[in-house]
């Protein structure tokens, strides 16, 4: 079955300074995704970022960028720039490439971004 | 951006007593999926939807739950049968395709309270 590990369930960081969020996962298959999803204190979830497991490139999204290391099954996001809005739980998340595509989710980051 | 609708957004009801979670998918959407969210656990995958019928549920998903989808907008999520432990966020999500750009959308959740 697959699992994901996040190791670092609080996080502070500066204002404007960089942080890396890590998350490890463990599956047999070969095609699936990565996901990060930040939930802020109103408890929406929402997509930060997307990586495909066939895809050699590290997925981007403005601040926001990803080092996955498929071999190492390691899957971190690495936040640049830090804002106070970017204070929240994020969470790592798994599916499989088939016709469901559920989430199997670790257990999250608290980040706090300080001023 | 299209928005994934729950209500209510709190439920308070009493050990035994049925709740239904209401939900009200992106229009063109076809697969739909409930999750919940133990304070300070994992996010869980409860059940996904598609073509009228369950495609998978997990071992939470038994007997004390159902999903329904009466009228083709709402997709529902029944307990029968309220435990203490019921008590979560309960996240619904819709996606419209499979394919691999397709973003899943989450609502904002109804937090169930049973005492």
């Amino acid at each position: 079955a697959q699992t994901v590990t996040q190791s670092q369930p609080e996080m502070s960081v500066q204002e404007a300074e960089t942080v890396t969020l890590s998350c490890t996962y463990d599956t047999s298959e070969n095609n699936y995704y990565l996901f990060w999803y930040k939930q802020p204190p109103s408890r929406q979830m929402i997509l930060v970022i997307r990586q495909e497991a066939y895809k050699q490139q590290n997925a981007t999204e403005n601040r926001f960028s990803v080092n996955f290391q498929k071999a190492a099954k390691s899957f971190s996001l690495k936040i640049s720039d830090s804002q106070l809005g970017d204070t929240a739980m994020y969470f790592c998340a798994f599916s499989h490439a088939g016709n469901n595509r559920k989430l199997i989710w670790g257990l999250g980051t608290s980040l706090a971004v300080n001023p | 951006e299209p928005e994934v609708t729950q209500t209510p957004s709190h439920q308070v009801t009493q050990m035994g007593q049925e709740v239904i979670l209401r939900c009200v998918p992106i229009s063109n959407h076809l697969y739909f999926y409930w999750y919940r969210q133990i304070l300070g656990q994992k996010v869980e995958f409860l059940v996904s939807f598609y073509n009228n019928e369950i495609s998978e549920k997990s071992e939470i998903f038994d007997d004390q739950f159902s999903v329904e989808r009466p009228d083709g907008s709402n997709f529902t999520l029944k307990i029968r049968s309220t435990k203490l432990e019921d008590s979560a966020m309960y996240f619904c999500a819709s996606r419209r395709l499979m394919a691999t750009n397709e973003k899943l959308f989450f609502g904002s959740g109804t937090q169930l309270s049973v005492l």
